[in-house]
């Protein structure tokens, strides 16, 4: 089975700063994906950003960038010029290519955005 | 177009009572699948379905029931509710693109059960 870890419970940042969140995770595969999630007090899951193992390029999505490391398997999610709107939930998520509709989620980590 | 709709958003149930939650996507999308979210836990996977009539048990499916007769429905049962199945329940519906499964989810709900 695969297990993802988030290590921080809570982060905080200042608003217009950079925060970066970590993840680390245990597979013995080699062909997977990993995601990052948002979810707002509004409950809803929101995709921030996907990245395909096979490739070494990491993923960006405006604002949101990722830092993946194969060998060490981490993949932390960055997130620069922090919004308010940015405070939610942020869930690390793998899944195997060959089942990718089977999702592992981590424990999720907290952001606090401070004005 | 509408989503991934769950209903109902909220709900309290005596330990033993039945209920089903309902999912239902206008996507037409092949899989779906349940979750529920635990505080410190994310979210684990209950059961899925790759198609219609075609369902598997994830990662936490003892209390729960599942099918798919169409491609659109997915309703999660509860049997016998019991306080451990206190939670928050997320439906997903998903496609594979060329570059791998899109993800939707619900808006979940939340279930006490008393």
């Amino acid at each position: 089975a695969q297990t993802v870890t988030q290590s921080q419970p809570e982060m905080s940042v200042q608003e217009a700063e950079t925060v970066t969140l970590s993840c680390t995770y245990d597979t013995s595969e080699s062909d997977y994906y990993l995601f990052w999630y948002k979810q707002p007090p509004s409950r809803q899951m929101i995709l921030v950003i996907r990245q395909e193992a096979y490739k070494q390029q990491n993923a960006t999505e405006n604002r949101f960038s990722v830092n993946f490391q194969k060998a060490a398997k981490s993949f932390s999610l960055k997130i620069s010029d922090s919004q308010l709107g940015d405070a939610a939930m942020y869930f690390c998520a793998y899944s195997l290519r060959s089942n990718d509709y089977k999702l592992s989620f981590g424990a999720g980590t907290t952001v606090t955005v401070r004005a | 177009n509408a989503g991934v709709t769950q209903t109902p958003k909220f709900q309290v149930l005596k330990t033993g009572q039945s209920m089903t939650l309902q999912c239902a996507q206008d996507m037409n999308h092949e899989y779906m699948s349940w979750y529920r979210q635990d505080p410190g836990m994310g979210l684990r996977l209950i059961h899925y379905s790759v198609g219609a009539g075609i369902t598997d048990q994830g990662e936490v499916p003892n209390g729960y029931n599942v099918s798919r007769s169409t491609t659109e429905d997915f309703p999660l049962r509860l049997l016998s509710a019991a306080p451990s199945q206190t939670s928050v329940y997320f439906c997903a519906s998903s496609y594979s693109s060329g570059t791998g499964v899109k993800a939707f989810f619900g808006q979940g709900t939340r279930l006490t059960v008393v």
